[in-house]
């Protein structure tokens, strides 16, 4: 599975848009991108999940570049209760079974 | 309705002794992984079971092992506690665990090895 890169930590203020990108090279064709958020002391939970182009839902959009060697999870006019860790994931359809966690992003939001 | 659910939420043991954590998948969710997070670390993939079969072994040593019930609720069993097994233990459920499901995780089990 492709590995993913994606940066330690951000800061933001409320009511602004942040965007975190995560690149990740090796990414097979037949994998999807796919981003969780974690708070503290709780599983993980599913934000957004993409392959090409751009797909959004009612919590984030996901835009992915035509080469899909990076993509970006952008959340809008983020509040306080967004603060916590991003994973951006690779899921393979064959190996799907097995998420592969990297450190995440930690976000902070700012009053 | 009820997501994953996990027993217990907390745990204290000594070094040496067993340990088992136990899942609730959720309704019709037929797949079920364990994961194990340390503290400033993102999960790592433990074992996934589908329909009582093993499916997936991550790398960790013997002394973890697991199962699945017929009604698919696991068990993750953990023999012979070491300081370093002290973490949250995470268990995801999905349909068939086969695809791009979506996994569903549960709260966690943290577990604290004195």
């Amino acid at each position: 599975l492709a590995k993913t890169t994606q940066p330690i930590s951000m800061d933001s203020y409320e009511g602004q848009e942040v965007n975190i990108t995560c690149s990740h090279n090796n990414i097979a064709t037949n994998d999807y991108i796919t981003w969780y958020q974690q708070f503290p002391s709780q599983g993980p939970r599913f934000i957004i999940q993409g392959y090409k182009t751009k797909v959004t839902n009612e919590v984030a959009s996901l835009f992915i570049p035509a080469d899909r060697k990076s993509s970006t999870l952008s959340l809008p006019r983020v509040s306080l209760s967004d603060t916590a860790v991003y994973y951006c994931l690779v899921v393979g359809v064959d190996s799907s079974y097995k998420l592969i966690f990297g450190s995440g992003t930690r976000l902070l939001v700012r009053p | 309705d009820a997501g994953v659910t996990q027993s217990p939420t907390h745990l204290i043991k000594t070094r040496g002794q067993q340990v088992t954590l136990r899942c609730s998948p959720i309704s019709g969710h037929k797949s079920v992984s364990w994961y194990q997070q340390v503290l400033g670390q993102g999960p790592q993939f433990i074992f996934q079971y589908y329909e009582k079969e093993e499916r997936g072994r991550g790398n960790f040593p013997d002394r973890f092992s697991a199962r699945q019930f017929p009604n698919y609720s696991s068990e993750l069993n953990v023999n012979a506690l070491l300081l370093g097994d002290s973490a949250l233990y995470l268990c995801a459920s999905s349909l068939q665990g086969v695809g791009q499901e979506t996994q569903y995780f549960g709260p966690g089990t943290r577990l604290l090895v004195l």
